[in-house]
């Protein structure tokens, strides 16, 4: 079984262009997460889908971040345009189960690092 | 306000001592609590989970964590450590149906 990929692994850019990080989760996983972990600092929750639809987007950290995940498959984080303090490393997870589920065990993907000169 | 504490940045361990990485939290309510890992250049990958029940859960790899409701803790352990085990540990507690994460803590097993 395959597991969660990220494209691309490593993505370095200028202030104020756009970037756009892809996520491919578990084939069957609704749910679909998206985090941000900033140099040595703790994990940061950025948004949950359940299928197409956005389940909570209460982490994004401002309108310069743009998540969509159209027919409910890949996922795909668009930042535009960066700033220099949304350099980190952004990880993608997928779940059969939310929480509330038998089965909440999140599934990552290797990390996309990003880094904004 | 929420939050998971991981006291330790780094923890240095011989081979075949026992080892302990710490979490406490600070969330509402029963929360459920993670253990991940972190390989280098590797994804995050689970390790144990604490939902109910029986308060020492036992993982992969041989990690079990125990939970303790009175001090908020549930710290991972392992009985002999391996130079294997030497990776980035997280410490993850949800609340409002998002994860809560620590900050990690860097586990060196030295031969």
């Amino acid at each position: 079984e395959a597991g969660v990929t990220q494209f691309p692994s490593h993505s370095v850019i200028e202030k104020g262009q756009t970037v756009t990080l892809r996520c491919d989760p578990i084939s069957g996983h609704d749910n679909l997460y998206w985090y941000r972990r900033v140099m040595g600092k703790e994990i940061k929750f950025l948004l949950h889908f359940v299928k197409e639809s956005k389940q909570d987007e209460s982490g994004m950290p401002n309108n310069r971040f743009l998540a969509e995940r159209t027919g409910g498959t890949y996922s795909t984080l668009k930042v535009q345009p960066a700033e220099l303090e949304d350099s980190g490393v952004y990880f993608c997870a997928s779940s059969q189960d939310s929480f509330s589920g038998t089965d909440p065990r999140q599934f990552f993907g290797p990390g996309t690092r990003l880094t904004v000169l | 306000a929420q939050s998971v504490a991981q006291p330790e940045d780094q923890v240095n361990v011989a081979e075949g001592n026992p080892l302990t990485v710490k979490c406490t939290y600070s969330v509402s309510g029963n929360p459920y609590l993670f253990w991940y890992v972190q390989y280098p250049n590797r994804g995050l990958q689970f390790l144990l989970k604490y939902i109910t029940g029986d308060n020492l859960v036992k993982g992969s790899y041989g990690f079990e964590a125990e939970f303790n409701k009175s001090q908020t803790s549930f710290h991972l352990k392992k009985p002999s450590a391996l130079v294997s085990d030497s990776a980035l540990y997280f410490c993850a507690v949800t609340s409002n149906y998002q994860l809560i994460w620590g900050a990690g803590t860097k586990l060196i097993i030295k031969p």
